[in-house]
């Protein structure tokens, strides 16, 4: 089955200690991305990778760090953690890079909700 | 800066009373637009890809099409499990994802 999957699903933690997000994803897909969805404020890319050792900032990636060392994997860092950061955060994968190409298909995660004290 | 704006915010709709969700925007050099699903709670279910103007994509009850400045997704003859929110994203040059606020749509049996 299709999937992008994300851990954890609930987080809470306190300000300046460090966590990681993980997402995997089993589509051999070139395009991942993480996203925060907030209330008002809709979905906002935080950073994206169009391949392995390829990434890219989105519309909101201060306090954030990305690695993409393989495909299937595209963790989302958190150095120092701050309220402003509580948030749901998506993660998703697409089946291209660059040129949208006919039937090209996006799949999401289902979601990690942090809570930062 | 890409904008993507989505009207109306909050749609109620009667079970068998179709309606038309716009999702308009001023993106630099559009690669595609997509339309999404999400339920309270879920990640956005990937619905449709629309990547040149004129095109249009259905699936059971919706419709989507595009022009040069606007997408629509129509929904016919809704029933209540169509009931969600419903959300469209551009794709620009860059490869960055711009998404709209949505449209809250209820569909009441």
């Amino acid at each position: 089955e299709a999937q992008v999957t994300q851990n954890p699903r609930y987080l809470i933690t306190v300000t300046g200690k460090k966590l990681t997000v993980t997402c995997s994803q089993n589509m051999n897909h070139e395009y991942m991305s993480w996203y925060r969805q907030d209330p008002g404020l809709g979905l906002r890319q935080i950073y994206y990778s169009m391949n392995v050792e390829v990434t890219d900032k989105g519309d909101v990636p201060e306090g954030y760090k990305v690695s993409r060392k393989e495909k299937r994997n595209f963790p989302l860092i958190l150095e120092s953690p701050s309220p402003n950061q509580t948030s749901l955060y998506f993660c998703a994968s697409s089946s291209s890079a660059g040129e949208v190409a006919p039937g090209e298909t996006q799949y999401f995660g289902p979601g990690t909700r942090l809570l930062v004290l | 800066e890409d904008q993507v704006t989505q009207s109306p915010e909050a749609l109620r709709l009667q079970e068998g009373e179709s309606s038309s969700l716009n999702c308009s925007y001023t993106v630099s050099g559009l690669r595609g637009l997509f339309w999404y699903r999400q339920d309270p709670g879920k990640g956005p279910e990937f619905l449709f890809t629309l990547y040149s103007a004129g095109e249009e994509k259905e699936k059971e009850r919706l419709k989507a099409t595009l022009t040069k400045k606007e997408s629509f997704l129509h929904i016919t003859a809704p029933k209540p499990e169509d009931s969600a929110t419903y959300l469209c994203a551009t794709k620009a040059a860059g490869n960055k994802l711009t998404f709209g606020g949505g449209t809250r749509v209820l569909v009441k049996p």
